[in-house]
């Protein structure tokens, strides 16, 4: 299957700063990149989903001024996340997808940890 | 819009056996795609079996294979000949089928099922 990463995969920062996060398709162009945010035992809430070029579809109750989300290529998109607070302390996913009976492939995620 | 539902939080299986988890969905839609993820303690999300709707045969990878009802929304997922290496969070997801857009769709998750592999 194709290779997802993420970069960084620990990041601590002070409240108030921001992050930002790389998520790369190594080895196929992706359509489409995905955001995930995962708490401890809990199911994958999809953030945002984009396409190289446009505008980062939010999902409700998302906010699109602290998640910036940014499609410059087939292969790279980043998450920043803006004036972080301890509440954004999370595990960050991003996958990869393309049109078709496909699945996603999925970087190996990034904790966050924000004191 | 669509709820993929996992009923069972966590599931015992010992090494050697088979076990099933269950999930079931709801859709109005035709034509869709149906996957199993394993997540692992190292948190990769893995796929481990997909099945496309339009396809009556159920799909199989090795030890792992399906029971797709479409008429029932029914996907389940059996495990045969358990090995402590299956021992994992278990999601089932949905995705539908685009319709020449251009943007490949998303996945809606279950909430997960833990499975325990024991000796």
């Amino acid at each position: 299957g194709a290779v997802v990463s993420q970069h960084p995969s620990w990041v601590i920062c002070k409240s108030g700063t921001s992050v930002k996060i790389e998520c790369r398709s190594l080895d196929f162009q992706a359509t489409t990149m995905f955001w995930y945010r995962q708490f401890p035992k809990q199911s994958l809430m999809l953030m945002a989903t984009s396409n190289e070029g446009s505008k980062a579809t939010y999902e409700q109750g998302v906010e699109k001024d602290k998640f910036l989300i940014n499609h410059a290529s087939l292969t790279l998109s980043t998450l920043t996340v803006t004036s972080a607070h301890p509440e954004d302390s999370s595990f960050y996913i991003c996958s990869a997808g393309r049109v078709g009976p496909y699945e996603q492939y999925f970087g190996p995620g990034t904790r966050l940890t924000v004191t | 819009a669509q709820t993929v539902t996992q009923s069972q939080p966590e599931m015992s299986v010992q090494e050697a056996e088979t076990v099933t988890l269950s999930c079931t969905y709801d859709t109005s839609e035709s034509d869709y795609y149906l996957f199993w993820y394993k997540q692992p303690p190292s948190r990769q999300m893995i796929l481990v079996i997909r099945q496309e709707a339009y396809k009556q045969q159920n799909a199989t990878e090795n030890r792992f294979s399906v029971n797709f009802q479409k008429a029932a929304k029914s996907f389940s997922l059996k495990i045969s000949d358990s090995q402590l290496g299956d021992a994992a969070m278990y999601f089932c997801a949905y995705r539908s089928a685009e319709r020449n857009t251009g943007t490949a769709s998303k996945l809606t998750f279950g909430t997960g099922t833990r499975l325990q592999v024991t000796l």
